[in-house]
């Protein structure tokens, strides 16, 4: 069945790194973007960008940019999240959620939470 | 920035039908999606494209569109539909929004 797999919690310490991972199957990993959300406690999602899993090109959204990235690595249809220079307020849920102009972000994986805390 | 408006709660008896709006400028250009969440859990699809709903959703969802506007019904609730709903859709700049979200009580 098609899903979505993400990387365990996360426990980083202010100003440090971090790289949450998300592994699909059941379907062509390439025929599908891959956006990225992050919520934090009982809060809306908040989209982050996206990345076109066929020629890799990201694409931030305001507020995500520079500390974040975006990366694939299709030969295991894995999308990553990293964050660099962690900061408390990072603390949050983090999702990917593959996209098509057919069907929208049908598929989303089970979240990942990053805490951050000295 | 561009904003989905939605009331903050909504409550309803079992069986009953629950109606869950979300406003925005942009809505009559640009499709609305509701997703469900419920505690500790990721969101899931509901409706996409305004009025579309996805395999495996029970037939009591169904979206509908009135101008800036789009409507997200539940008819007969059952306990189980319990959980907060959000709306989603792009600005003109195709920046992907969410709404502030739902909280659906059934009583």
């Amino acid at each position: 069945q098609v899903q979505l797999v993400q990387s365990g919690s996360e426990l980083k310490k202010p100003g440090a790194s971090v790289k949450v991972s998300c592994k699909a199957s059941g379907y062509t990993f390439t025929n599908y973007a891959m956006n990225w959300m992050r919520q934090a406690p009982g809060q809306r999602p908040d989209w982050m960008g996206w990345i076109a899993t066929n020629t890799g090109n990201p694409t931030y959204a305001q507020g995500f940019t520079g500390r974040f990235v975006f990366s694939l690595d299709t030969s295991v249809s894995t999308a990553y999240l990293q964050i660099s220079s962690l900061k408390a307020e990072d603390s949050a849920v983090y999702y990917c959620a593959r996209y098509s102009e057919s069907h929208g972000m049908d598929v989303w994986g089970q979240g990942t939470t990053v805490t951050v805390s000295s | 920035s561009y904003e989905l408006t939605q009331p903050p709660s909504v409550s309803v008896s079992p069986g009953q039908t629950a109606r869950i709006t979300c406003s925005g400028d942009a809505l009559p250009k640009q499709y609305g999606y509701w997703y469900q969440q419920k505690p500790g859990q990721a969101p899931v699809m509901v409706i996409y494209k305004d009025n579309k709903r996805p395999s495996g959703i029970p037939e009591r969802f169904s979206g509908s569109i009135s101008g800036t506007t789009v409507t997200l019904t539940l008819s007969g609730v059952q306990a189980e539909d319990e959980a907060d709903y959000y709306c989603q859709s792009a600005d003109n700049n195709d920046t992907w929004v969410f709404g502030g979200g739902t909280k659906l009580t059934v009583l």
